[in-house]
């Protein structure tokens, strides 16, 4: 079946750096790839939906200049958190979808866990 | 605007007894809903979804959810707990050709006991 990779799976890094977290469709080619992010004990909340070759389309209340979006191929989407604050500190999960306008194409990536010191 | 609530945020059960986890729904236009399974540091697993037709929906590893229009509900039920089902389960809408923006509740965590 479809398969999301994300990289990594776990990252540690102090205020003020950038990290980028790496969302690969492994065995299909995803057209539309989102980017969510979950507090713990909580739900997940869309950030924003990436298409392949255009800009993203972030969610009310996200900053684009913060969280930043390359969708640059049909297999890979990357999320930049820029000057990363401890309060960026949270489970950052890709899904990615071969296309279609139903749901039942998402495919849901491992997560990543940043922690910002 | 789309809105999930799941009634319980930690459901226990003993092995072998029904699970039920409860999902409501708030949508102005007619839905299509989904039941996704995590488990610890894993992504997120589709358990089953309703889209149109049948209002009861069967799922993986013996799991299904019944489509109430008049309830606003897509309730998950297995019939036995399995030790293996404990995890987090999210109940998800999106809208009809929606473009896979989903909409999730807080998750339940289900426990299973001995």
């Amino acid at each position: 079946g479809a398969v999301v990779s994300q990289h990594p799976s776990r990252v540690i890094c102090k205020s003020g750096t950038s990290v980028k977290i790496e969302c690969r469709s492994l065995d299909f080619q995803a057209t539309t790839m989102f980017w969510y992010r979950q507090f713990p004990k909580q739900s997940l909340m869309l950030m924003a939906t990436s298409n392949e070759g255009s800009k993203a389309t972030y969610e009310q209340g996200v900053e684009k200049d913060k969280f930043l979006i390359n969708h640059a191929s049909l297999t890979l989407s990357t999320l930049t958190v820029t000057s990363a604050h401890p309060e960026d500190s949270s489970f950052y999960i890709c899904s990615a979808s071969a296309g279609g306008s139903g749901a039942n194409v998402l495919t849901f990536g491992a997560g990543s866990r940043l922690t910002v010191l | 605007a789309q809105s999930v609530t799941q009634l319980g945020s930690h459901v226990s059960v003993s092995e072998g007894a029904l699970v039920l986890l409860r999902c409501n729904y708030s949508s102005s236009v007619p839905p299509y809903l989904f039941w996704y399974v995590q488990y610890p540091n894993q992504g997120l697993q589709l358990l089953l979804k309703y889209t149109t037709g049948a209002t009861l929906v069967k799922g993986i590893n013996g799991f299904e959810a019944e489509f109430k229009k008049s309830e606003t509900s897509f309730h998950l039920t297995k019939p036995s707990a399995h030790m293996s089902d404990a995890a987090e389960y999210f109940c998800a809408v999106s809208e009809a050709g929606g473009g896979n923006k989903l909409t999730f509740g807080t998750g339940t965590q289900l426990k299973v006991e001995l």
